[in-house]
This record gives C-alpha cells, sequence and structure tokens, in this order.
C-alpha cells in the first residue's frame, strides 16, 4: 500500500492565483481531511469528508474548496491563493473510530 | 478550535538520557496519539492509547493514556541520535474529532 500520497511537494504561487493540491489514499478509509501547519501552532482543520459526496467545515475553511467524488481521492482548491496562505498541508485518512494516517505535505508559499 | 497544551515545547539531551513529555487538554478524550515528525516529512503514528490508564510501549517509546481522560505522556528511553524530529499529541473527543498539540522539539546530542 502506498498510504496517503499528496502531488505537489512544493508549490510557489502569486497572490491571486488558483491552484489544486492533490490528495489520494489506497487504504479505503471512509474519512479524509486538510489540515495546514503553521510554525508554533498545532494542525488546523480545513475541510473534511467523511464519504464519497460528503464534506464540511473545519477550523479554517475560508478560501479553500474541496470535493469528494470517489472513496480514494480528496482535493483541495485554494480558490485566489493570499500569502497568509503560506503553510504545509497534509492531508489524513483514517476510519470511522481508526487513527490517522498523514500523507508526506505540500509546502506552499504565496508570494 | 481545541489546542492541546504539550510540554515542553523543546527539549535538549545527551544521547542515552531518557526524555518524558507530555499533553493536557481541557476535555475528556476516547482516544490518544502519539506522532513523530521528521524534517519536511509528514507525521507518522507512533502510538495509540484506547482506554483510561493504558500503558502502551513501542520499542523504547512507552505511552500512557492519563486516568482523568484529559492528558497523555510519551516517554523515549536511553534516546539516540535518529529520535530526533518533532513529537506531537493528537487526542480524539467523543463527537470523533481530532485535536492536535503543538509539538515538542526534540535534539539528541551525541
Amino acid at each position: 500500500n502506498a498510504g496517503v500520497t499528496q502531488t505537489p511537494k512544493f508549490q510557489v504561487l502569486k497572490t491571486g492565483q488558483s491552484m489544486t493540491l492533490q490528495c489520494a489514499q489506497d487504504m479505503n478509509h471512509e474519512y479524509m481531511s486538510w489540515y495546514r501547519q503553521d510554525p508554533g501552532m498545532g494542525l488546523r482543520l480545513i475541510h473534511y469528508s467523511v464519504g464519497a459526496g460528503i464534506t464540511d467545515q473545519g477550523e479554517v475553511p475560508n478560501g479553500y474548496n474541496v470535493s469528494r467524488s470517489t472513496t480514494e481521492d480528496f482535493p483541495l482548491r485554494l480558490l485566489s491563493a493570499a500569502p497568509s496562505q503560506t503553510s504545509v498541508y497534509f492531508c489524513a485518512s483514517r476510519w470511522f473510530g481508526g487513527e490517522q494516517y498523514f500523507g508526506p505535505g505540500t509546502r506552499l508559499t504565496v508570494t | 478550535g481545541q489546542q492541546l497544551n504539550q510540554s515542553p515545547q523543546s527539549m535538549f539531551i545527551q544521547e542515552g538520557e531518557d526524555v518524558s513529555m507530555n499533553c493536557t487538554s481541557s476535555s475528556i478524550f476516547n482516544t490518544w496519539l502519539w506522532y513523530k515528525q521528521d524534517p519536511g516529512e509528514g507525521p507518522v503514528l507512533l502510538i495509540a492509547l484506547y482506554k483510561a490508564g493504558e500503558l502502551t510501549s513501542n520499542g523504547r517509546l512507552t505511552a500512557q493514556f492519563g486516568i482523568t481522560r484529559k492528558d497523555s505522556f510519551l516517554n523515549i528511553s536511553a534516546s539516540i541520535p535518529s529520535d530526533v524530529g518533532i513529537y506531537f499529541c493528537a487526542g480524539r473527543s467523543y463527537g470523533n474529532q481530532f485535536y492536535f498539540g503543538t509539538g515538542t522539539s526534540l535534539t539528541v546530542i551525541p
């Protein structure tokens, strides 16, 4: 199993540009989540999904969009990038009641 | 959102020493997890705890689920250079949401 995979590993955007961060898992997990990690702060939940076709907002959803058309994939879209979105983004997946497994992260810089 | 209080924030220790860190919450949890994150990588699960009072080991790592359900502890015995990294805790609420600590940065001096 590849586990949770994320692409790209690094990305630089200009303010106002849009892009999609890709996440895929091959463990048939129901739950998938997107977090951002900033210095001095714990992981903060952006959006999550409890199954294909079902998504919900987390703690910091503004400026981000998600969809879940399949069990395996959970892309995160930045609609109009802002410098405040410079961060490391992690995708995670789990069974209901199970432990979170994280991807390797995408390091995003917005100039 | 709730952030867990994790301490210490950073530790500098000599190789061979034991390490202790802890995590506290204002709410009770039904699961405590401990992760390690190497620079430039994603967090990797080290230990999962499911029951108050539970003590679980994984090699040189031992973690405990506090009796109050509001805290957890991680110990690393006989540290080695590859233990370097950031360790953080996570708790799952009875609403099935995860909350994370801010991490303990560990440096091991050979």
